[in-house]
């Protein structure tokens, strides 16, 4: 049964980098019918989508948030990483990373939906 | 940017059907998904595809899909089923989630 679990710091300052880890357990990131993504939602509010990646290090990034993100993978540890530079309190929330799977449809693939997700890790961003 | 339009809240009788619909300009060219989140847990995917069930989902959840709305229905809603549901589809290769509504079972 494949697992996700987000660990890092809960309580970072404006302008610091946060940095998470999604560690996977009961399956590979190097599946290469997978993509891995980052999900965030502010307390009491809906749901954000930061990015994905591919362990062949194909990337997607919100255009919202391009500019300050980098999302990383490493197989050896079957881990991927999200990095959110100068952070400031708009970016306090509950952040989730996810499988995200691609179906094909004759020689075209897509991405699809999330499953399953991690718990879930809160970053409170104050001084 | 790409939008999806759900209604903030819904309520429905307790073995009611429940019908929560999602609005975007590009959906009649792009899959949708449903999750349910529940206060304090992660969201889980309840249909992909616009139609599909992934296993363990009970069958009365359903979803459909007409021109620009797809439309997630709970036939004889329980009480378990009060939640958040959030539609998500693709806009070119960027993932969009609608703004969720509240689905209370009263």
């Amino acid at each position: 049964q494949l697992q996700l679990q987000e660990s890092g710091p809960g309580l970072l300052k404006p302008s610091e980098t946060l940095s998470l880890t999604c560690t996977v357990s009961g399956g590979s990131v190097s599946s290469s019918s997978s993509y891995w993504g980052w999900i965030r939602q502010p307390p009491g509010k809906g749901l954000e989508w930061i990015g994905s990646i591919h362990y062949s290090g194909s990337t997607y990034y919100n255009p919202s948030l391009r500019s300050r993100v980098t999302i990383s993978v490493d197989t050896s540890r079957n881990q991927f990483s999200l990095k959110l530079t100068s952070v400031t309190a708009a970016d306090t929330a509950i952040y989730y990373c996810a499988r995200l799977g691609i179906y094909c449809s004759g020689d075209n693939c897509y991405l699809s939906y999330f499953d399953p997700w991690g718990q879930g890790t809160l970053v409170t961003v104050s001084s | 940017s790409y939008e999806l339009t759900q209604p903030p809240s819904v309520s429905v009788s307790a073995g009611q059907t429940a019908s929560i619909t999602c609005s975007g300009d590009k959906l009649g060219d792009q899959y949708a998904s449903w999750y349910q989140q529940k206060p304090g847990q992660s969201p889980i995917v309840v249909i992909y595809q616009d139609t599909k069930r992934p296993s363990g989902i009970p069958e009365r959840f359903s979803g459909t899909s007409s021109g620009n709305t797809v439309t997630l229905t709970i036939s004889g809603t329980q009480a378990m089923d009060e939640a958040d549901y959030y539609c998500q589809a693709w806009d070119s290769n960027t993932a969009v989630f609608g703004g969720g509504t509240k689905l209370t079972v009263l």
